[in-house]
């Protein structure tokens, strides 16, 4: 069993509808989590970064983590086409070394 | 946000040789950096992590002899591919982080290609 599941799509999803994506963990020592997006063949550009149970908004972005069900979703409102990307969830314990979800490939039609 | 650069973008080699790619913290000093390897439609793989002014932590299954990672700075580290092969073939990232700061500013990534 993987330490971090992602679902690796594809999400097709309409422009302005509500994008959904979720990871699940395993670790219980995982404290810090992370939702990156990384367009094809670039680098991952970290999106939100929160490190307790609860809610975190962002703009059009709101990551919510559950530490007892150990697990973590990114929705994204009112989806623009530039949302188009892959979404990687990034957990880790005390420590630097991040653990990177298979990542949610996400395509917003026009 | 804190910026990282790479260099080169695409590299292409020949089988056998050796090619460099460097990893530069344009606004910040990088006590620790890290690289990553990720082949087509899969995820960030961590190869090893580096402290400044240390040796490189690799991974389980990373040959170090083959992979070369220098941190002689604190704002650059690079990773020597030595007698590279096809399989070697994918996409390169670093990351970086400031001392106290834990998140990972990621630089654009290199494709490496290996005939």
């Amino acid at each position: 069993q993987k330490e971090v599941e992602q679902d690796p799509g594809p999400l097709s999803v309409p422009e302005g509808a509500i994008v959904s994506l979720n990871c699940t963990y395993s670790n219980s020592a995982f404290q810090y989590f992370m939702w990156y997006r990384q367009y094809s063949r670039k680098g991952p550009e970290l999106l939100m970064y929160t490190y307790s149970s609860g809610n975190k908004e962002d703009g059009r972005f709101t990551a919510q983590v559950d530490k007892s069900s150990k697990y973590i979703s990114l929705f994204i409102r009112d989806s623009q086409p530039s949302d188009s990307a892959t979404y990687l969830c990034a957990i880790r314990a005390a420590g630097n070394k991040l653990t990177f979800g298979g990542g949610t490939r996400v395509l917003v039609k026009p | 946000g804190a910026v990282v650069s790479q260099h080169p973008s695409w590299v292409i080699c020949k089988s056998g040789t050796s090619v460099k790619i460097e990893c530069r913290s344009l606004d910040f000093q990088a006590t620790t950096m890290f690289w990553y390897r990720q082949f087509p439609k899969q995820s960030l793989m961590l190869m090893a992590t580096s402290n400044e002014g240390s040796k490189a932590t690799y991974e389980q299954g990373v040959e170090k002899d083959k992979f070369l990672i220098n941190h002689a700075s604190l704002t650059l580290s690079t990773l020597t591919v030595t007698s590279a092969h096809p399989e070697d073939s994918s996409f390169y990232i670093c990351s970086a982080i400031a001392r106290g700061i834990y998140e990972q500013y990621f630089g654009p990534g290199t494709r490496l290609t290996v005939t």
